[in-house]
């Protein structure tokens, strides 16, 4: 069965850094693209960064661009998403999905405010 | 990017009815299409996937059709357990864009 665990959310105040996990089981991890997506209160969902199988590959929607860091270790069967320079408009639910979405774990809160 | 266009927004329905929603997006995605279905305060759970394939464990009154803009899906049979949200999502390229969501409530 594919699992998807987030941790890593908390309450942060704003300008400062938090470190997402997520711990993947029950698939072969080194093989899928995974993704952050996130979802503020009340609205829809966006999605917030990609990463190759291999950690070559990287994306970020432009909101983030310099600010957050997408990296895995596969050796874990782990996905990291490292956010700096918070801001109260990070604030979500975030999200790690597999591949194209298909499968997603259950989520961490991100609270950015002073 | 690729923006993703849903409707209606909201819909009212009586269990047992079929309910039709719809997408479309910006320009062709092929079937590069996915549907989610989230209930308050869980994660997305996808339904459909590459546009009108049943994802394992879905029930059958969940379908969905179309390719290259315009995409729909169906629930034949509306059932209590279905009020809920549902977003179409583009896999066809990165930035991976979601519709704005269509909310499911009861009538």
């Amino acid at each position: 069965e594919v699992q998807l665990v987030e941790s890593g959310g908390g309450l942060v105040q704003p300008g400062g850094s938090l470190r997402l996990s997520c711990a993947a089981s029950g698939f072969t991890f080194s093989n899928y693209w995974m993704n952050w997506v996130r979802q503020a209160p009340g609205k829809g969902l966006e999605w917030v960064a990609n990463i190759k199988q291999d950690g070559s590959d990287k994306y970020y929607v432009d909101s983030v661009k310099g600010r957050f860091t997408i990296s895995r270790d596969n050796a874990k069967n782990s996905l990291y998403l490292q956010m700096n320079s918070l801001r109260a408009e990070d604030t979500a639910v975030y999200y790690c999905a597999r591949g194209n979405c298909l499968y997603w774990g259950q989520g961490t809160l991100v609270t950015v405010s002073s | 990017d690729i923006q993703m266009t849903q409707s209606p927004s909201s819909l009212s329905a009586s269990v047992g009815d079929r309910v039709i929603i719809t997408c479309r997006a910006s320009q062709s995605i092929s079937s590069n299409l996915n549907w989610h279905q989230q209930k308050p305060g869980k994660a997305p759970k996808v339904l459909i996937y590459a546009a009108s394939s049943l994802q394992s464990g879905v029930p059958s009154r969940f379908s969905g059709s179309g390719s290259g803009t315009d995409f729909t899906l169906t629930i034949s049979s509306l059932q209590p357990e279905d009020f809920a949200t549902y977003y179409c999502q583009q896999s066809y390229s990165t930035p991976l864009t979601f519709g704005p969501g269509t909310k499911v409530d009861i009538k």
